[in-house]
């Protein structure tokens, strides 16, 4: 258990739809990343938080967003929802911008019908 | 463009077999490597990393890679695969864009240990 949680484990939605996907980092993390796991992708970055703020954008669509709220969990919104979203996305934390281990939470697997 | 490249889709060992596992990046600076491993339907653990000092270093479950500057690669080796080893690894390595990191990954080697 790396101490990461995510919400919910499974996800299954129409195309046009829109999600939100929860992380709650380590205690003491107080930074958030989020990656997407795909068949046809692979593992790729999204995003990153550091205490509340956008750090570093990756492959992250315009119809995906993401936030960290002050008690330092992070949400992932997807709209607009296609059949090639349907991936596994995963949160990690890390203690800080600086310290490259990051901690990956279980996933949450969404599948866009 | 940083990149990591895992030549081998797929390796099967039998257990008890020494087990090495080819990673090579491409990175304009010190490069910050790790291997994690995913189970099926889990996600990823940190196996080791290396950030700089010994080159070679010493992860979980005893596992070890080797940093070679010189030919960009940071290989993952085991003396003696277990059953319980099977499953999809992945080398990454960080990068600092604006000074926090993220990972850029390998496409992963999926391991399948023969009893």
């Amino acid at each position: 258990d790396s101490g990461v949680t995510q919400t919910p484990k499974h996800l299954i939605t129409a195309t046009g739809q829109r999600v939100t996907l929860r992380c709650s980092p380590r205690s003491g993390d107080l930074s958030v990343y989020w990656y997407q796991q795909s068949l046809d992708q692979g593992l790729q970055f999204l995003i990153q938080y550091y205490n509340g703020e956008e750090r570093a954008k990756g492959n992250i669509l315009e119809r995906f967003s993401a936030q960290q709220f002050p008690d330092l969990h992070s949400e992932l919104n997807l709209s607009s929802l296609e059949l090639g979203d349907s991936a596994l996305y995963f949160c990690a934390s890390s203690v800080g911008g600086l310290d490259y281990e990051q901690y990956f939470g279980p996933g949450t697997r969404l599948t866009v019908t | 463009a940083q990149s990591v490249t895992q030549p081998d889709i797929h390796i099967t060992v039998s257990e008890g077999a020494s087990l090495e596992l080819r990673c090579n990046y491409s990175y304009g600076a010190t490069p910050y490597l790790f291997w994690y491993v995913q189970s099926p339907g889990q996600g990823l653990q940190l196996l080791l990393k290396y950030f700089s000092g010994d080159t070679l270093v010493q992860g979980i479950k005893g596992f070890e890679a080797e940093f070679k500057r010189s030919q960009s690669s940071f290989n993952l080796r085991k003396p003696s695969v277990h059953w319980s080893d099977a499953a999809e690894y992945f080398c990454a390595v960080g990068v600092l864009p604006g000074g926090y990191n993220k990972l850029i990954f390998g496409a992963g080697t999926r391991l399948a240990v023969h009893p």
